[in-house]
């Protein structure tokens, strides 16, 4: 069983729009949650992380928790072209142990 | 260097040859991992290592799957006798305790 769950998309958003991406987790005793872009061909890098639930804001993007729920999500506003990329959930049970990711959603913002 | 960095970037194996990729982390990171990620995947768990201590390798699909970290700072990943189940881009990414990884750009093995 998929221990984090993301929809795989694409996820299509016009330029300038909010673009609103979706994890849910198996684990209640997760701690830690990422999310990293990947575009394609090259290698994920870290957008943003979050341990407390609420929201956290970085610039044009959101990451909000809800581990009652088990849910995390990113939200990117004002999206961009060069904001289409695949975003991975990633979720960790243990401070600095191993990260379990999401297939990942596949985001495309047009122009 | 400034990141993570792997080699080779790409290798093309015949089948039932062995490889070994090289990764090489960010200076000072204690933990390194390594991934594998499927063509439209997300990238799956395959070992951890605190310094030279191989603390987590459960995600290894089989025994033809060896790591090691002798020195607590490069790693090598290397598959026995590759099989085309095992074509996939094989990830390091290095974390300096903070929960956060810094990935290289991979090393993408193809086997024929």
């Amino acid at each position: 069983q998929k221990e984090v769950e993301q929809n795989s998309g694409p996820l299509s958003v016009p330029e300038g729009a909010i673009a609103s991406l979706n994890c849910t987790y198996s684990d209640r005793g997760s701690q830690s949650f990422f999310w990293y872009r990947q575009y394609s061909g090259k290698s994920p890098e870290l957008i943003m992380f979050i341990y407390s639930n609420g929201d956290k804001e970085d610039g044009r993007f959101t990451a909000q928790l809800n581990k009652a729920s088990q849910y995390v999500s990113l939200l990117i506003r004002d999206s961009q072209p060069s904001d289409s990329a695949t975003y991975l959930c990633a979720v960790s049970f243990v401070y600095g142990n191993k990260l379990v990711f999401g297939a990942g959603t596949i985001l495309r913002v047009k122009s | 260097g400034a990141g993570v960095s792997q080699s080779p970037r790409y290798k093309v194996a015949k089948r039932g040859q062995d490889v070994a990729l090289r990764c090489d982390p960010i200076s000072g990171h204690v933990s390194l991992f390594w991934y594998q990620q499927a063509l439209g995947q997300g990238p799956e768990f395959l070992t951890y290592f605190q310094n030279e201590a191989q603390l987590d390798k459960s995600g290894l699909p089989s025994d033809r799957f060896f790591a090691e970290r002798p020195e607590g700072s490069v790693s090598t990943l290397k598959i026995q006798r590759t099989q085309q189940e095992d074509s996939a881009v094989y990830l390091c990414a290095s974390c300096p305790n903070t929960g956060e990884l810094f990935f290289g750009e991979g090393s993408r093995l193809t086997v024929l």
